[in-house]
């Protein structure tokens, strides 16, 4: 059964800070994994999607890397703004579409 | 993508009492998922929705408690019946238009009393 980590899993950092968390996965068998943003009372916000070939993908400050021999992601923030406090989540995908999460990063970024 | 809403963004309920919660899509989509995120926890899959068959629950999650139905290629809903406290909980609703790609519902914020 597939089992994913989140560390750590709350972080809290000043304004401009640059920031890393880290998703860990015991079944390294994984289709694509996905890195998703969760605003209080809100729901999910797709941040980036790694297709199993892939090692990186990149968006604006945003970069998430996959060693999925390793059974590890890692989401990289550049520059991090108050904006960017929410809960992050890491997500996997096995067969049938089926994605595990973690428990998530709760991020506070603060000016 | 696809853009999603739900119905309703947030409800209390009594114990005892059961609540439909609806899920629409702007688009025609095969695949359409359940999962519910209790207070503190991470997202967990309740069933698998695919429209022309009988859902496909997982472990721990039976139709009695959480009969689906998907009448159409846009819309589904899940009804949690019988509620107790313990299915306080964020109730969202997930397709996937792309093969391994999923997108989120706002979610349903329901609270039992």
């Amino acid at each position: 059964k597939q089992e994913v980590t989140q560390i750590p899993a709350a972080l809290s950092v000043p304004e401009g800070e640059n920031l890393v968390l880290n998703c860990s996965f015991t079944d390294s068998a994984i289709y694509n994994l996905q890195w998703f943003r969760q605003d209080p009372g809100k729901g999910l916000t797709s941040l980036l999607l790694i297709q199993s070939s892939q090692r990186e993908q990149t968006s604006g400050r945003l970069n998430a890397s996959l060693d999925k021999s390793s059974g590890r992601s890692t989401l990289y923030i550049a520059a991090s703004q108050p904006g960017d406090s929410a809960t992050y989540l890491c997500a996997v995908y096995g067969s049938n579409y089926k994605l595990t999460f973690g428990k998530g990063t709760l991020l506070t970024v603060n000016p | 993508s696809a853009v999603i809403s739900q119905k309703p963004s947030r409800d209390i309920c009594q114990r005892g009492t059961s609540l439909t919660i609806q899920c629409q899509v702007d688009s025609q989509v095969t695949m359409m998922f359940w999962y519910r995120q209790q207070p503190g926890q991470s997202l967990t899959l309740i069933a698998t929705a695919n429209q022309g068959s009988e859902a496909t629950y997982e472990s721990g999650f039976v139709i009695d408690k959480f009969p689906i139905s998907r009448p159409n290629l846009t819309f589904s809903t899940l009804t949690v019946s019988n509620m107790s406290p313990e299915d306080s909980s964020i109730y969202l609703c997930s397709v996937a238009p792309q093969v391994e790609t999923q997108y989120f519902g706002p979610g349903t914020r329901l609270l039992v009393l």
